[in-house]
């Protein structure tokens, strides 16, 4: 299975600070996403990168950026936290092949925003 | 709004009873994948099975896409398998994005 690791693992910061959040993978996936997940809502897809240079929005972008410097690493940027963004935060990888479109999932990272 | 409804939303079960969670999906579909969680951990894959019949284990996942539904069938269940189970589709856009269901949490007991 791919290796997707997420730091830091946990997160508290104040309101209206700038919060980063890094994955990175390294079974060299062209595709990574970014989810976060809510009691009530599931999992929902925030942003997503289709290689390096990359970002696309997802269904829930807005008061978040991303950035994807390479191949192995994809970044969530909240410039401006507000205590709604608190959530766990669950970065992804997969190849998106035509066979398959296989997603392997990060450890998680939980952010508390007060 | 594309949505996958899961079902049950939760389910108790003996030790050793099998279980079957249901899928659907508001849209066709070709690309399904079920995965299982423990609370507060990561998604790990169990079946990626965008039509047919897969088996992995004591799991077995059936997909039929004229119908908009996926099933994962958990044989002589055990204790450990219990955690919440999701099913994700892609959605009409394409471009590899999942639609995620909300999940049926099980509880095995002995």
């Amino acid at each position: 299975e791919a290796a997707v690791t997420q730091s830091p693992r946990n997160k508290v910061a104040v309101t209206g600070g700038k919060v980063t959040l890094s994955c990175n993978q390294t079974n060299n996936h062209n595709n990574m996403y970014w989810y976060r997940q809510d009691t009530g809502h599931g999992l929902r897809l925030i942003h997503y990168s289709y290689g390096a240079g990359s970002t696309e929005k997802g269904d829930i972008p807005d008061g978040y950026k991303a950035s994807r410097p390479s191949q192995e690493n994809f970044s969530l940027i909240l410039e401006l936290a507000t205590p709604s963004q608190t959530s766990v935060y669950f970065c992804a990888s997969g190849d998106g092949g035509e066979s398959s479109y296989e997603q392997y999932f990060g450890p998680g990272t939980r952010l508390t925003v007060l | 709004e594309q949505q996958v409804q899961q079902s049950p939303a939760s389910l108790v079960l003996q030790e050793a009873e099998n279980a079957e969670l249901q899928c659907s999906f508001s849209i066709f579909t070709n690309q399904v994948q079920w995965f299982y969680q423990r609370p507060g951990g990561r998604l790990v894959s169990l079946l990626y099975n965008p039509s047919g019949t897969k088996q992995s284990g004591r799991l077995t996942s059936t997909t039929v896409i004229k119908e908009r539904r996926s099933s994962l069938h958990i044989s002589s269940s055990q204790i450990t398998d219990s955690g919440t189970y999701l099913c994700a589709m892609e959605g009409n856009t394409g471009n590899y994005k999942y639609v995620f269901g909300a999940g049926t949490r099980l509880k095995v007991i002995a």
